[in-house]
């Protein structure tokens, strides 16, 4: 168990409709990554908070947006969602900086139909 | 920019064969490295690091030697079990906490009774 919970576990969704991923990173960390793995482009980083500032910016779609609360729960809001943002979607916390390993929940798995 | 290269799968094994999966990197500085495996339906886990040149990282029978002269960080395992099928992903992080990490596109193993 990492200690990174993710939530909801599965979401099916039509296309045009907007989701909420949730995300509660370990215990006393301040950053949180989000990434999303598909099958045809891998593991891409997305967008990065620390202490509810954003602090990097990866491959997200303008389509995209999230935010990282006070109590350092983050959630990943996708709208007029598409066919091919079916993916699985992690987040991942980290305690300290680039030495320190990222630690990774068990992902929400997108299916937009 | 910071690139991560590994072989991609499948990779099918017999039992108790040797493993090697190669993993090279380009980065400015000097980054840590990271082996991660994600076992079917989970997230990815940690599987182990090196921080800095010539540093050995090792878990579970997995053994990774981080080569400068190089630029590679390869997985190995001297006898596979079926249970260590799972997607393999290097990975680097250039420091400062900023984009998380970068990963290579996994390498599916398969090992076979």
């Amino acid at each position: 168990d990492s200690g990174v919970t993710q939530t909801p576990k599965h979401l099916i969704t039509a296309t045009g409709q907007r989701v909420t991923l949730r995300c509660s990173p370990r215990s006393g960390d301040l950053s949180v990554y989000w990434y999303q793995q598909s099958l045809d482009q891998g593991l891409q980083f997305l967008i990065q908070y620390y202490n509810g500032e954003e602090r990097a910016k990866g491959n997200i779609l303008e389509r995209f947006s999230a935010q990282q609360f006070p109590d350092l729960h983050s959630e990943l809001n996708l709208s007029s969602l598409e066919l091919g943002d079916s993916a699985l979607y992690f987040c991942a916390s980290r305690s300290g900086t680039g030495n320190s390993p990222l630690h990774f929940g068990n992902g929400t798995r997108l299916t937009v139909t | 920019g910071d690139s991560v290269t590994q072989m991609e799968g499948p990779v099918t094994l017999s039992e108790e064969a040797f493993l090697t999966i190669n993993c090279t990197y380009t980065a400015t500085g000097y980054p840590s490295l990271f082996w991660y495996v994600q076992y079917p339906g989970e997230g990815l886990q940690l599987l182990l690091k090196a921080t800095k040149a010539d540093d050995k990282g090792s878990n579970k029978g997995f053994e990774a030697t981080y080569r400068k002269e190089t630029t590679s960080f390869h997985l190995e395992k001297g006898s596979v079990q079926v249970s260590d099928s799972a997607v393999y992903f290097c990975a680097l992080s250039s420091g400062g906490g900023a984009d998380g990490l970068t990963f290579g596109k996994g390498t599916h193993l398969i090992i076979q009774p």
